[in-house]
Order: C-alpha cells, then sequence, then structure tokens
C-alpha cells in the first residue's frame, strides 16, 4: 500500500540551528509531494510543493525540499530556524487515481513536531 | 478571498447519536476532501466530492458519508458515534482543473468532535 513516513516524531533545535526533517514514501509512480505545517490552533498551511521539473523546491519562510526520486525521498529544509517555526509538520503525497490527473487523494505521514528554544 | 470554513469549530456528542459538519470551500473549488485528525493515526483520508459526486474514499466505515450541493458545499455525516470517532475533521478544497493539472488542497481550520 502506498504511504508516507516520516522518520522523526519529535525534534527540538535551539534558535539558529539549521533543520532537516526526513519524509520518504512509497509509490512506483508519479507522485506530487507537499510540506503542510500546522502551527499551534491554526489550520493547515501549505509551505511548498513540488511537481516536476527542478527537484528543488523553494518554499515559504524559508524552507527548502529537495526530491529525490532514486531515495523515494523528500526532506525538508531550513538553514536557521527560529521560534516561531515551533509547530508540526507534515509531508504528504498526492496518489492520483487518473493517470497523473487532479483526481485522487493526499496521503500524509504522521507528523513531526518541531519545538524551538529561544 | 476567503478560506476554507468548517463549522463548528467545536462539538460534544454522545455515543450513539450523530453528527452533521459542514464545510464552505474557496470561492471557485468544486473540490472537496475530508480528512479525519488522531493522534494516533494521523490525517487519514475520509472522501472527496467534485460536482456533487463521491470520488474517491478512504477506508471508514459506512457510518461516515457525505455529499456535496452545487454550490460545491460540503457537509459530512456520521451516525452512531462511538468514542474513537473522536477526532479533528478536517475539509480541503481545491482548485481542479486541466485533467492533467495536479493541484494543492486548502485546508479548514478543522471540526474537533468529542464523543462522550
Amino acid at each position: 500500500a502506498q504511504s508516507v513516513s516520516q522518520h522523526n516524531h519529535h525534534v527540538i533545535l535551539s534558535e539558529a540551528a539549521s533543520l532537516e526533517l526526513g519524509c520518504n514514501y512509497s509509490y512506483g509512480g508519479t507522485v506530487n509531494l507537499f510540506w503542510y505545517v500546522q502551527y499551534p490552533g491554526q489550520h493547515l498551511q501549505l509551505l511548498l510543493k513540488y511537481f516536476s521539473g527542478d527537484p528543488l523546491v523553494k518554499g515559504i519562510k524559508g524552507f527548502e525540499a529537495e526530491f529525490i526520486k532514486s531515495k523515494f525521498s523528500f526532506n525538508l529544509r531550513k538553514p536557521s530556524v527560529q521560534w516561531s517555526d515551533t509547530a508540526e509538520y507534515f509531508c504528504a503525497a498526492f496518489l492520483s487515481l487518473n493517470y497523473g490527473g487532479s483526481q485522487g487523494n493526499l496521503i500524509f505521514g504522521k507528523g513531526t513536531k518541531l519545538s524551538v528554544k529561544p | 478571498k476567503a478560506g476554507v470554513t468548517q463549522t463548528p469549530r467545536y462539538l460534544i456528542k454522545t455515543r450513539g447519536q450523530q453528527v452533521t459538519l459542514s464545510c464552505s470551500p474557496i470561492s471557485g473549488h468544486r473540490s472537496v476532501s475530508w480528512y479525519q485528525q488522531t493522534p494516533g493515526q494521523g490525517l487519514q483520508f475520509l472522501f472527496e466530492y467534485f460536482s456533487e459526486t463521491q470520488r474517491n474514499k478512504g477506508n471508514f466505515p459506512g457510518r461516515f458519508s457525505g455529499r456535496q450541493f452545487s454550490n460545491s458545499r460540503s457537509e459530512m455525516n456520521v451516525s452512531t458515534l462511538e468514542l474513537g470517532d473522536s477526532a479533528l475533521y478536517l475539509c480541503a478544497s481545491s482548485l481542479v482543473g486541466i485533467v492533467g493539472q495536479p493541484t494543492e488542497a486548502f485546508f479548514g481550520q478543522g471540526t474537533r468532535l468529542t464523543v462522550v
């Protein structure tokens, strides 16, 4: 079955530390990948997305992710985290039911809680 | 531009009751999906509606159902509530355009359902 795995359940960092959150997916076909963030008490917001093209994707708030097809990975990175980055981060894969089209659903990883100490 | 609106934000129900949750998508978005979020299972897909038709369904029992209206607003119904149905229910809307063009989902703040 298709799945998305996030390696870390909870990551604790100090401000200015670098961040890398792991994400692997298991699906052999065309896959569209996303990172969402959920700040405390807020709705899920899109950080960045990969559909095709340049495997290094830049998102909002200084986040970026790299799609490595051979490793089935889509890791999220940020060079220097801030206290305001404290949130839960979800990796998701959109599995298309109609040959790369828009019909399908998102499969989410279990999420990684990031705590940034000021 | 208004975001995805879910009502109510919080609900407390008793086992055996039924509940209806509502979702108003972003204007122009015709695809609405529902997800259940729990601490143990994370986010799990319930179903997706497009143009009033259920196009895709996750692995949930028949007690979970939904519908979509002609204005793209969607409702989700859970009958015979169980304690395990306590969760945050999220609605997401997408702009579905040309076939072959994947889209991103925009999420509402969710409805927190507590079953006692």
